[in-house]
This record gives C-alpha cells, sequence and structure tokens, in this order.
C-alpha cells in the first residue's frame, strides 16, 4: 500500500530564516505530486504541483520554491520566511494513471515568529 | 464565484442523529467527486470517492452527487463523537477543487 510521509511535523523559525520541509511517498512510482498550504477558514491553497522529476509548476508566485530530486521525493524551500508563510502545509500525491483521488501526509504546521 | 462552495458551519449535532454536509459546484464538466475528513492537526483523510452522479455507501456513510443541480452531499447515520472533524469536500477536472470545510461536532 502506499504511504505518504511529511516531516518534520512542527517547525518555529524565525522571521528571515531559511525553510526545507521534506514530503516522500512510498509504494508508488510516477506519481503527481502537490504542496498545499491550509489556513484557518481558508481552505487548501494549491502552492505547486510536480509531474515528474525536476518538473515544477508554481501555482501561486511568493517566496517558496519547491524541487522534486527523486521521484517519490518533493521539497519545499524557502530562503527567507516572512511572517505571512505561518500556516499548515500539505503534501499530497495523486496515482500517475489518472486517478482522480488525492491523498494527503500527515502535515507540517509552521509557525514564523 | 469558487469553484466548489461549501458552508462552513459550524455545525453541532447529538450523538446518533443523520448529518447532511453539502457542497455546490460550478463547473458542469466535473466528474470526480470527493469527500475528506480531517482532524484537528492532521492531514485530511479520504472519505468517500465518487464518479459522476448517483449514491455510494460505505458503513454509516453515504456520498450523493446531483449533477443536474450541482450538488454534492455527504450523509452521516448513527453519528459518533468520533465523527466530529472538519469534512471537505472537492471535485476533478483538470485540476482538483476544494471546499473550505464544514466543522462538525458530536456531542455525546
Amino acid at each position: 500500500s502506499q504511504t505518504i510521509h511529511q516531516w518534520p511535523a512542527t517547525l518555529v523559525q524565525p522571521v528571515g530564516s531559511p525553510l526545507s520541509l521534506e514530503c516522500t511517498v512510498e509504494g508508488t512510482s510516477n506519481p503527481n505530486l502537490y504542496w498545499y498550504r491550509q489556513a484557518a477558514g481558508r481552505g487548501l491553497q494549491l502552492l505547486f504541483y510536480s509531474v515528474g522529476i525536476g518538473q515544477i509548476s508554481s501555482e501561486v508566485p511568493q517566496n517558496l520554491s519547491a524541487s522534486r530530486p527523486q521521484d517519490r521525493q518533493f521539497i519545499l524551500s524557502s530562503k527567507k520566511l516572512l511572517l505571512s508563510d505561518s500556516g499548515f502545509y500539505l503534501c499530497a500525491w495523486r496515482g500517475a494513471r489518472g486517478t482522480d483521488t488525492q491523498y494527503f501526509g500527515p502535515g507540517t504546521r509552521l509557525t514564523v515568529l | 464565484q469558487k469553484e466548489v462552495e461549501q458552508d462552513p458551519g459550524p455545525l453541532s449535532v447529538p450523538e446518533g442523529a443523520i448529518v447532511s454536509l453539502n457542497c455546490t459546484y460550478s463547473n458542469s464538466a466535473f466528474q470526480y467527486f470527493m469527500w475528506y475528513r480531517q482532524y484537528s492537526r492532521k492531514g485530511p483523510e479520504l472519505l468517500m470517492y465518487t464518479y459522476s452522479s448517483g449514491n455510494k455507501e460505505d458503513g454509516r456513510f453515504t456520498a450523493q452527487v446531483d449533477k443536474s443541480s450541482k450538488y454534492i452531499s455527504l450523509f452521516i447515520r448513527d453519528s459518533q463523537p468520533s465523527d466530529s472533524a472538519t469534512y471537505l469536500c472537492a471535485a476533478t477536472g483538470n485540476q482538483f477543487y476544494f471546499g473550505t470545510g464544514t466543522s462538525l461536532t458530536v456531542i455525546p
């Protein structure tokens, strides 16, 4: 069965510090991968998605970036965090054969102080 | 207009009640519809998945899609305190579109 991992689970970072969140998927190959941010009462905001290694599409221009160095690894980064980057970050995967469901990881709660 | 609209609630019901959660969507081309359950500080968990119109039942949960009115529903029978969570609806076209979630509390 497929499993999706995210770490760290929680993170408290000062403004201006760098960020690296990691997501890995097990039990599937060539998945479509997604990064979302969830703010209270505002639903899920799609940040990035990837259909393959090195292929990243950005949905929201901001100080965040994403990379996919391996088939089942998706990384969310920032060089300098802003207060507004605080939120709950979720990684998700979708089956490469076009199964129209998404499966989410456990999330990372980021607080920028 | 958002692609998927959902009443945020909150919704509070006594244990054993029937719960009805609803969403509307705007694009008639959507064909896949999902419900997710999200406990506090956890990632959303896929609960139900339906294709096109009709009903799908899984234990105490029934998902219903009415494409003529662009209406998505989730019914929970014999609700339990463990059902207390936020429920997200979603639809897919070229992308995934999510509702903002309805917060449900089942009171023992």
